[in-house]
């Protein structure tokens, strides 16, 4: 069974806040992604991570920052939070290769009001 | 980046197969097809995967056609727990890099 875990698992917070999304798996993968969902759409990759030190953007990571100064810790910050950004953020984490399945978090529900 | 094709929602009887197909006739050679599911408010649960042979596990069969252009998932003996959307994927793998690209699935209702 997977081992990975978003906090908080609902936000609600004010325009211009500056918040972090939290994300650990105790799995000891190497990558691990980020990615944006609205209720009754598709995933959008926003960032993902191959190790310590590694980041990239995906298709939707406009806004947004992350580090990976551990293996298992994979913050998301937003800067300055604006109604645009709610939506659900869910964090995965696989082990490196091809043939290796996702396993995800069950999401942070962000309300930006 | 290859694209796949899943109709937008399916009903099955509790007890029987559920079959869901998925379209993706632009797949090329080292790409995998994955499915995960997603029930209401959780994260995507990964299901199974394949690459060109058939493949079966404690939750599913994957048949893959011989050209590899489609895929049907089966769930043998499908219980109300399996209500959910459905995702068929094809990983994309660009200069190493790898990402899943989440189309909208295939929302399954099992009716009891």
């Amino acid at each position: 069974e997977a081992d990975i875990y978003q906090t908080p698992r609902y936000l609600v917070i004010g325009t211009g806040k500056k918040i972090t999304l939290e994300c650990s798996q105790t799995m000891g993968h190497d990558k691990m992604y980020w990615y944006q969902q609205d209720p009754g759409m598709e995933l959008h990759l926003i960032h993902y991570s191959y190790g310590v030190n590694s980041t990239e953007k995906g298709d939707l990571s406009s806004e947004s920052t992350v580090s990976r100064i551990r293996t298992e810790h994979f913050p998301l910050t937003l800067e300055s939070a604006r109604p645009s950004h709610t939506s659900q953020y869910l964090c995965a984490s696989s082990v490196r290769g091809l043939n290796s399945p996702l396993h995800f978090g069950n999401g942070t529900r962000l309300t930006v009001t | 980046d290859a694209k796949t094709t899943q109709p937008p929602s399916m009903d099955c009887a509790e007890g029987r197969a559920a079959n869901l197909p998925c379209n993706h006739s632009t797949i090329s050679g080292n790409e995998y097809v994955y499915w995960y599911r997603q029930i209401h408010s959780q994260g995507p649960q990964y299901i199974i995967h394949g690459l060109k042979n058939n493949e079966t596990n404690e939750m599913a069969s994957l048949i893959i056609t011989e050209d590899r252009k489609s895929s049907t998932l089966i769930l043998p003996h499908a219980t109300l727990r399996d209500t959910a959307v459905y995702y068929c994927i094809v990983r994309v793998s660009n200069f190493g890099n790898e990402k899943l690209t989440f189309g909208t699935g295939t929302r399954l209702t099992i009716i009891p």
